[in-house]
């Protein structure tokens, strides 16, 4: 199973572009990427999803290299509002309709004024 | 619509009880997952089901947890005998059959053992 690493941590002032980066040097061929991000006291919520190259929807974008073995996640122009915990998620299909789900530890991102 | 929704919200138990935490997932979703998150911790992956079935149980703890999903919906897991590293926020979430990443997840069940 891919084992996933982030930065325990990051600051940032509002209104730069943060980039949190996850590595997952053991995935597997057919394994997917995806981010989430929690708040306090909620459950997490899907931000982005990508297998390769860069992934780009209204509030992110995932950028992952030829050789899949880290993805960094990109929020434009953050606001106070974007303080969360993010996680990455590995998605491993093992078969016989069996999935190996391994969510990263978090990032903490903190938004400075 | 409605999201998913997990009860009780909170519960208090005491060391060697039985609990059973309910899940209800997003109508029309076929898949449904539970985790488990300890505190300032990231989630652990327990058991997902895909209908009412469950492929892989090996996430699970130990054999003091069961799950199990009735009618292509509800789901609940159960923990017997309750240890106090027991103490977490579970938490239920549910996709669409083929959407197997962007899961929705409920606001989780905050178990404390005592």
């Amino acid at each position: 199973l891919a084992k996933t690493t982030q930065p325990i941590s990051m600051d940032s002032y509002e209104g730069q572009e943060v980039n949190i980066t996850c590595s997952h040097n053991n995935i597997a061929t057919n394994d997917y990427i995806t981010w989430y991000q929690q708040f306090p006291s909620q459950g997490p919520r899907f931000i982005i999803q990508g297998y390769k190259t860069k992934v780009t929807n209204e509030v992110a974008s995932l950028f992952i290299p030829a050789d899949r073995k880290s993805s960094t996640l990109s929020l434009p122009r953050v606001s106070l509002s974007d303080t969360a915990v993010y996680y990455c998620l590995v998605g491993h299909y093992s078969g016989a309709g069996s999935y190996q789900l391994t969510f990263g530890k978090g990032t903490k991102l903190s938004v400075i004024p | 619509g409605a999201g998913v929704s997990q009860s009780p919200s909170n519960k208090v138990t005491e060391k060697g009880k039985d609990v059973e935490l309910r899940c209800d997932p997003i109508s029309g979703h076929t898949a449904l997952y539970w985790y488990r998150q300890r505190l300032g911790q990231g989630l652990e992956f327990l058991i997902y089901f895909q209908g009412n079935s469950a492929p892989d149980k090996s996430g699970l703890p130990s054999d003091r947890f069961s799950a199990e999903r009735t009618g292509e919906s509800v789901s609940t897991l159960t923990i017997q005998r309750t240890q106090q590293e027991d103490s977490a926020v579970y938490l239920c979430a549910s996709s669409h059959g083929t959407e197997i990443y962007e899961q929705y997840f409920g606001p989780g069940t905050r178990l404390t053992v005592t």
